[in-house]
């Protein structure tokens, strides 16, 4: 069965280092997303991608953040600085169609962020 | 806006008796509702969803929701339990692009 997968599954690394993200989605998808959940709180979105741009973020996706789909496969997100709040499980997600109201997201297993 | 609530942070349940996950939601606009599960050290897997054709909506592992437009609930129940399903449940409500996830509920199976 396709999956969207993640790598890596967990990175730790120190304040104000760059990160990045790496993502697969599934291979006939044509829109991808990215999540984050802090420990203990909800799921947010961050960010959705579609035709090689940006389609919708939230307020947390600020200048810090940024996604690439560089190859026709991978799909990333780099956080240029980190800080300690970025600390969080970042999911990647894909789907067929716009994600809601038909579109189911497939998500991928996670990548744990530690910030120290 | 958009927004749901799970009503239950934690449910705790014994092995064979019913489960009830409680969520409400608010929307603006007839809203696409989803229930996602997350095992320890897993994804978020779809485990049903609604989007305007029948109420009562199937989903995997023998799991069920109920749309109720007048009281803006959709809660997942599942007759009878079984340890495997001891997880994270999300109930998440959606237009178009934007899903807003609820907080989660854990739950819990004892033997």
């Amino acid at each position: 069965e396709p999956e969207v997968t993640q790598t890596p599954s967990h990175q730790v690394t120190q304040m104000g280092q760059e990160v990045i993200l790496r993502c697969v989605p599934i291979s006939n998808h044509l829109y991808f997303y990215w999540y984050r959940q802090i420990l203990g709180q909800k799921v947010e979105f961050l960010v959705s991608f579609y035709n090689n741009e940006i389609s919708e973020k939230s307020e947390i996706f600020d200048d810090q953040f940024s996604v690439e789909r560089p190859d026709g496969s991978n799909f990333t997100l780099k956080i240029r600085s980190t800080k300690l709040e970025d600390s969080a499980m970042y999911f990647c997600a894909s789907s067929e169609a716009p994600g809601g109201n038909t579109g189911e997201l497939f998500f991928g297993e996670g990548s744990r962020l530690t910030v120290l | 806006a958009q927004s749901v609530t799970q009503l239950d942070s934690h449910v705790s349940v014994s092995e064979g008796t019913p489960v009830l996950l409680r969520c409400n939601y608010s929307s603006s606009y007839s809203p696409s509702l989803f229930w996602y599960v997350q095992h320890p050290n897993k994804g978020l897997q779809l485990l049903l969803k609604y989007t305007s054709a029948a109420t009562l909506v199937k989903g995997i592992n023998g799991f069920e929701a109920e749309f109720k437009k007048s009281e803006t609930s959709f809660h997942l129940t599942k007759p009878s339990a079984h340890m495997s399903d001891a997880a994270e449940y999300f109930c998440v409500v959606s237009n178009n692009n934007d899903m807003r996830f609820g907080a989660g509920t854990r739950l819990t199976v004892k033997p």
